[in-house]
């Protein structure tokens, strides 16, 4: 049984470029979250998806950052125009259709270092 | 809107002493309560849950938390602390699906002693 993976786990980039990371959920899951964490503090909701369908999302997500999951399986995590304070550990968790607890199955998140 | 404090940021306890990580949650409903665990560089690894029931709930490696409705408190508890227990944790209030699937308390890093 594989579980959520992520990837790169790590990425260093340079102020201004552009990075993508990648998440593969739980086979069965249809539901889809990304959230971040920055040092010190606990992960905040970024945006979830069902199926394909991005169905919410949060302020902290602004127009440098579009996340996508075209065929309803991996999704991708774009940002453009990296700045220093998109710092942060990147993680990717999944669900199944019939979760109604919140419970969630995290990966081992991506980390992010601009310079 | 649901929420999640944990009073302590950092906690150093001595192997083999016993172990409380305090949470509180605001949350209009009935919650549905996680503890996570966070080893350094890390995804988050599922603890234990409270859904209903009992309100003493049993996790892995030995850890258990006692929901009280009454103080709004999910604290997490472990008799005796091994170092490979030094990690961040942390408590999480659940409310269904999209944003408010999990709600994080900013956590609590512990540390062993030998």
């Amino acid at each position: 049984d594989t579980g959520v993976s992520q990837d790169p786990r790590h990425k260093i980039t340079k102020r201004g470029q552009n990075v993508t990371f990648r998440c593969d959920p739980i086979s069965e899951h249809n539901r889809l979250y990304w959230y971040r964490q920055t040092l010190g503090q606990g992960p905040e909701f970024l945006t979830y998806f069902q199926n394909e369908a991005q169905l919410e999302k949060s302020r902290l997500l602004s127009d440098r950052f579009s996340a996508e999951r075209p065929k309803g399986s991996f999704s991708t995590l774009e940002i453009q125009r990296t700045e220093q304070g998109d710092s942060a550990m990147y993680l990717c968790a999944s669900s199944p259709r019939d979760e109604k607890t919140g419970e969630l199955f995290f990966g081992e998140g991506s980390r992010l270092t601009v310079l | 809107a649901q929420s999640v404090t944990q009073p302590d940021i950092h906690i150093t306890v001595s192997e083999g002493a016993s172990l409380e990580l305090r949470c509180n949650y605001s949350y209009g409903a009935t919650p549905y309560l996680f503890w996570y665990v966070q080893s350094p560089g890390q995804g988050l690894q599922l603890l234990l849950k409270y859904f209903s029931g009992d309100t003493l709930v049993q996790g892995i490696k030995g850890f258990e938390a006692e929901f009280k409705r009454s103080q709004s408190s999910f604290n997490l508890r472990k008799p005796s602390v091994h170092w490979s227990d030094a990690a961040e944790y942390f408590c999480a209030v659940g409310a269904g699906t999209g944003r408010r699937a999990l709600t994080f308390g900013s956590g609590t890093r512990l540390q062993v002693q030998p």
